[in-house]
């Protein structure tokens, strides 16, 4: 199975202020399309999970422009920039490349 | 609207069955893959299961595989998650999802149900 490892674990941010959160994998997620089988997961509290970003660095319908993904292979960075108090919860990187897809531990947003 | 409404959640003794349903509204279900993931209370998230929109192509974590049976209803707009052999460790919030391409880009959630597996 593929492992993934986020950091950090917990991200006290400042309202208005940029944040970003890593997410590394122990194999390459680059499929031979071209594509990074890389998706950012958003679980607000007492909320299902949300889909902010796939194959890397698209991002889903109906999410702020404010949230980016980028990276390629090995090591992703999601950011967000202009960090809003509505952001606040739980951050999970996933890859689908192959089965199982795995999660990464998580990163927990809240504000200082 | 693209909804996800579960249903079949519960409280059942070690070594029971339980049979989860999603059903889907708002698009045409048969057309897209559908993927279960789980959460154990106070974890992170976890893949379970994902079938094809013509269940060709089923799929199952290590730790469900033999025990848990993933289908789907095109004609009702229905997925649903037979648990069968129901294990404490098996306890956790499942979500079915609407997915893109397989495994990547869950769009849609269903808000999720609760098994809790105890005697």
């Amino acid at each position: 199975d593929i492992v993934m490892t986020q950091s950090p674990l917990s991200l006290p941010v400042t309202p208005g202020e940029s944040a970003s959160i890593s997410c590394r994998s122990n194999q390459s997620l680059l499929h031979s399309n071209g594509f990074n089988y890389l998706d950012w997961y958003l679980q607000k509290p007492g909320q299902s999970p949300q889909l902010l970003i796939y194959l890397g660095s698209k991002r889903a319908s109906g999410v702020p422009d404010r949230f980016s993904g980028s990276g390629s292979g090995i090591d992703f960075t999601l950011k967000i920039s202009r960090v809003e108090a509505e952001d606040v919860g739980i951050y999970y990187c996933m890859q689908a490349l192959q089965i199982p897809a795995t999660f990464g531990g998580g990163t927990k947003v809240d504000i200082k | 609207e693209v909804q996800l409404v579960q249903s079949g959640g519960g409280l059942v003794k070690p070594g029971g069955s339980l049979r989860l349903s999603c059903a889907a509204s708002g698009y045409t279900f048969n057309t897209y893959s559908m993927n279960w993931f789980r959460q154990a209370p106070g974890k992170g998230l976890e893949w379970v299961s994902s079938i094809s929109s013509s269940s060709s192509s089923i799929s199952y974590s290590d730790s469900v595989k033999g025990r848990f049976t993933t289908s789907r209803d095109n004609a009702k707009n229905s997925l649903y998650l037979q648990m069968n052999s129901l294990r404490r460790e098996d306890t956790a919030v499942y979500y079915c999802t609407r997915v893109i391409q397989w495994l990547t880009a869950n769009d849609f959630w269903g808000q999720g149900a609760l098994v809790t597996v105890s005697s």
